[in-house]
């Protein structure tokens, strides 16, 4: 079936403007993860959604920071009044827990912002 | 809390030579570990994975084995090709408290260049 998808794959977009990023998963995957990787941080996990609840967001950077998921599936992204170091490329994966077994994740192709 | 080291890059090598590329770890639960792989202009992909000691993960001529006397999973190729150009990222989820589910911890990726 069709991998995990994100739209748009290029953003760019003014300080001080809101943007939102969206992650469709594999269909049947329960759990979603947001990650971003910049060149000066690396690979940081942001929030995970275990259906539409997320019981880990210890990685967003800031309150201008949210995502929801709705109907256990589509996942946004929301980034408030953005800054320069928001520039990053904003990874989705998504996954089937097996309870006692570690599970792969699987990668969308990412949505690069831009902040000018 | 959990973090992933991997050995400095760029790594240039030419084609059909020995590949290692090292990474060490720190969790304060009981890991699993990964190694993920980004081809240019891609996303990322699980390379392979290890979920206990001793594991060896394997896949298109690429091994690591999951040591944790000396907490490493290092990646190792007998030859590499030119097609293994890409980054090469390291990471651990490790499961605590009974939970099954778990955010990937990232080394900071290693560029690997192959030449003809």
């Amino acid at each position: 079936g069709a991998g995990v998808s994100q739209s748009p794959s290029n953003k760019v977009t003014e300080k001080g403007k809101d943007v939102e990023l969206r992650c469709d998963p594999i269909s049947g995957h329960t759990a979603l993860y947001w990650y971003r990787q910049s060149l000066g941080q690396g690979l940081e996990f942001l929030i995970y959604f275990q259906g539409n609840s997320a019981p880990d967001k210890s990685g967003l950077p800031s309150d201008r920071f949210s995502a929801e998921r709705t109907g256990g599936s589509v996942s946004t992204l929301t980034i408030q009044r953005t800054q320069q170091e928001d520039s990053a490329v904003y990874l989705c994966a998504s996954s089937l827990p097996v309870p006692g077994k570690p599970y792969e994740q699987y990668f969308g192709p990412g949505t690069r912002l831009t902040v000018t | 809390g959990d973090s992933v080291t991997q050995m400095e890059g760029p790594v240039t090598l030419s084609e059909e030579a020995f590949l290692t590329i090292n990474c060490t770890y720190t969790a304060t639960g009981y890991p699993s570990l990964f190694w993920y792989v980004q081809y240019p202009g891609e996303g990322l992909q699980l390379l392979l994975k290890a979920t206990k000691a001793d594991d060896k993960g394997s896949n298109k001529g690429f091994e690591a084995t999951y040591r944790k006397e000396t907490t490493s999973f290092h990646l190792e190729k007998g030859s590499v090709q030119v097609s293994d150009s890409a980054v090469y990222f390291c990471a651990l989820i490790s499961y605590t408290g009974g939970t099954s589910y778990g955010k990937l911890t990232f080394g900071q990726g290693t560029i690997l260049t192959v030449h003809p």
